[in-house]
This record gives C-alpha cells, structure tokens and sequence, in this order.
C-alpha cells in the first residue's frame, strides 16, 4: 500500500516567510510524528499526535513553530517568520499506535527546506 | 535525558565482507530500538524493529541484537553489497516517551 507522503519535496523561503509543510500518513495509523533532520544536529523529534489526543509539543524549538492534524489524517507543520537556522529537512512518520506496545515508524521521503 | 551514539561515524568495507555496527544508548529504560537506512536525499526505510523483551531480529542479511541492561545494540549485514551503500541510523524509544531518539549514525561505502 502507500506510504508515508510529504509535499513539497522541496522548498525555497526567503527568511521572514512563513511555509506549511505537509504530510499523509499511512492510511489507517493514528500516530503521526513529525522530526527535523539538520546538519550538526542529527534527527530531532518535534510533536506527535495520537488520535484526538492532545498532541505532545515538547521538541519543538520555538512558538513559530506549530502543527495540526485535521481529522486524524492529514497534518500541517507551519514554521512563522522563518529563519536561516530552521533550513533542515522535515520528516514525518507514522505508526499504528502510538501506545507503548510500539508499533514500527514509517517514514516519508521528507521535505527539504532552505532559507535564504 | 536519553543519548544514542553509534560507532563508527564511517566504514568502507570491500564487498563480501561480512560488517557489524554499534548502537549505544545511556538510559535502558526502553521500549523498543529500531534499526534504519536512510539513502543520501531519501527519507528513512525501517530496516528491523526490537521489541526491549527480544535479544535478537532477523531479516535476510541482516541480524540486529539488543542487550539492554548494557545499553547496546548491534546490526551485523552478512555478505555486503554496493547496494548496502547508504547511512544507518540507530533510534530507542523511552519508556514514557512516543518520540525516538536517534544516533548521528554510521555512514557506510562497500566497495564493489
């Protein structure tokens, strides 16, 4: 079946702007996860969602930093006013659960963003 | 606060040679630790997934061991190939946690 899918692949901002990254998980999983990928710092863990939960925020680095998941699908991260330091690539994953018996991540091909 | 570390940052092997790589975390209070290979530009592809009551997984050439109380895992790749080219990345789910944390990964080059 499909995978985890993120548009845009990539994206050019120019510092100031504000972008929406977005992901569609696999079809049925009710845990999404969005992690950032930068050179230096590895892979990051930025917010979760599990179903109508309230979503865990703690990884994410700033308030221009947000996210919504509409309709337990389809989630957005919006970076507000972005700077050179937030160009990294953006990845979203998704599971069957989130809940401690641990199903599997899967992962999208991520979302390359630069800010010039 | 959990860190994953892998040896070594690089390896070049030629091709056929059997390889093993190094995982280790700091706090062994977890759930789960999954193995991943992530091709230059590409997203993460899952490669093997151990549950904290497992010791070993096995998928193919590839066999990954956990021993927990020791904080460490071990992904060995029998017989490589140029195709096996590509970084992998050593991830621990915490007890408490949903979030991975991620080792910066071993960056492997067989040489055909």
């Amino acid at each position: 079946g499909a995978g985890v899918s993120q548009s845009p692949s990539n994206k050019v901002t120019e510092k100031g702007k504000d972008v929406e990254l977005r992901c569609d998980p696999i079809s049925g999983h009710t845990a999404l996860y969005w992690y950032r990928q930068s050179l230096g710092q590895g892979l990051e863990f930025l917010i979760y969602f599990q179903g109508n939960s309230a979503p865990d925020k703690s990884g994410l680095p700033s308030d221009r930093f947000s996210a919504e998941r509409t309709g337990g699908s389809v989630s957005t991260l919006t970076i507000q006013r972005t700077q050179q330091e937030d160009s990294a690539v953006y990845l979203c994953a998704s599971s069957l659960s989130g809940n401690p018996t641990s199903y599997e991540q899967y992962f999208g091909p991520g979302t390359r963003l630069t800010v010039t | 606060k959990q860190e994953v570390t892998q040896i070594p940052a690089a390896l070049s092997v030629p091709e056929g040679e059997n390889l093993v790589l190094n995982c280790s975390f700091t706090d062994s209070a977890i759930y789960n630790l999954q193995w991943f290979r992530q091709d230059p530009g590409k997203g993460l592809t899952s490669l093997l997934l151990i549950q904290s009551s497992q010791r070993e997984q096995t998928s193919g050439r590839l066999n990954a061991s956990l021993d927990k109380s020791s904080g460490r895992s071990t992904l060995y790749i029998a017989a490589s190939q140029p195709g096996d080219s590509a970084t992998y990345l050593c991830a621990v789910r915490d007890t408490g946690r949903r979030a991975l944390t991620f080792g910066s990964g071993t960056r492997l080059q067989v040489q055909p």
